[in-house]
């Protein structure tokens, strides 16, 4: 079965600084999903990636399918406060119709005024 | 505002107890999906409801009963629970069948089972 690995599991940065989240998949990906949660809350959707060598951004946060479509990562520039939290990358597991994602255990940024 | 309001927001409960867990969407979607986060593992899918029939179950305990009276709202049966079951419980719906559509999430219920 599919799995997802995320790094590092937990960072912490000073108000300013940029940063990369990685994810990795050991099968093909067929879409790639970013999402953000706040501890104890639902999660938020950010981007979502699907094709080899796609870049998406939004705001400071851009993100990345490499050409392989087996890794992405997110990248933060000059981080804020309101970047904190946890991290997920999700996985279409059956070739992007059916809705049922896999994810990885969350990457928890943690950012210092 | 999610779109997908999940209640209550927390409940505690001991192993003898039946509770049931709610989910309501407003996004007009037509799947809906139970998952469950536990510290230090990823997110598992439980239950994915399409149209209102089920068409997974991740082989989860007999002891959660999910049920889906309309593809608006979605509900989970818990019933003689362990103390292994305390997590996250996080509601999702999507637009089945439209590609790579994102999943949107409620904003869960914790669960501690005493």
């Amino acid at each position: 079965s599919q799995e997802l690995e995320q790094s590092p599991q937990s960072l912490i940065v000073q108000e300013g600084k940029n940063l990369t989240i990685n994810c990795t998949s050991s099968k093909t990906l067929y879409g790639l999903y970013w999402y953000k949660q706040k501890y104890g809350e639902g999660l938020i959707f950010l981007m979502m990636l699907q094709k080899g060598g796609e870049e998406k951004s939004h705001e400071k946060i851009t993100a990345k399918l490499d050409e392989k479509k087996q890794q992405s990562s997110l990248h933060i520039t000059a981080s804020q406060p309101s970047h904190a939290g946890i991290y997920l990358c999700g996985a279409d597991r059956s070739g992007g119709s059916q809705g049922n994602l896999i994810f990885g255990k969350g990457t928890k940024l943690s950012v210092k005024p | 505002e999610t779109g997908v309001t999940q209640t209550p927001r927390h409940l505690v409960m001991g192993m003898t107890n039946k509770k049931s867990l709610k989910c309501e969407q407003h996004l007009g979607h037509n799947a809906m999906y139970w998952y469950k986060q536990s510290a230090k593992k990823p997110l598992e899918l439980m239950f994915v409801y399409s149209l209102e029939e089920r068409v997974e179950n991740n082989s989860v305990p007999s002891r959660f009963s999910p049920e889906c009276p309309n593809s608006s709202h979605l509900f989970l049966h818990l019933h003689t629970l362990q103390p292994e079951d305390s997590a996250l419980y996080l509601c999702a719906s999507s637009p089945r069948g439209v590609y790579n559509s994102p999943l949107h999430f409620g904003n869960g219920t914790r669960l501690t089972v005493t």
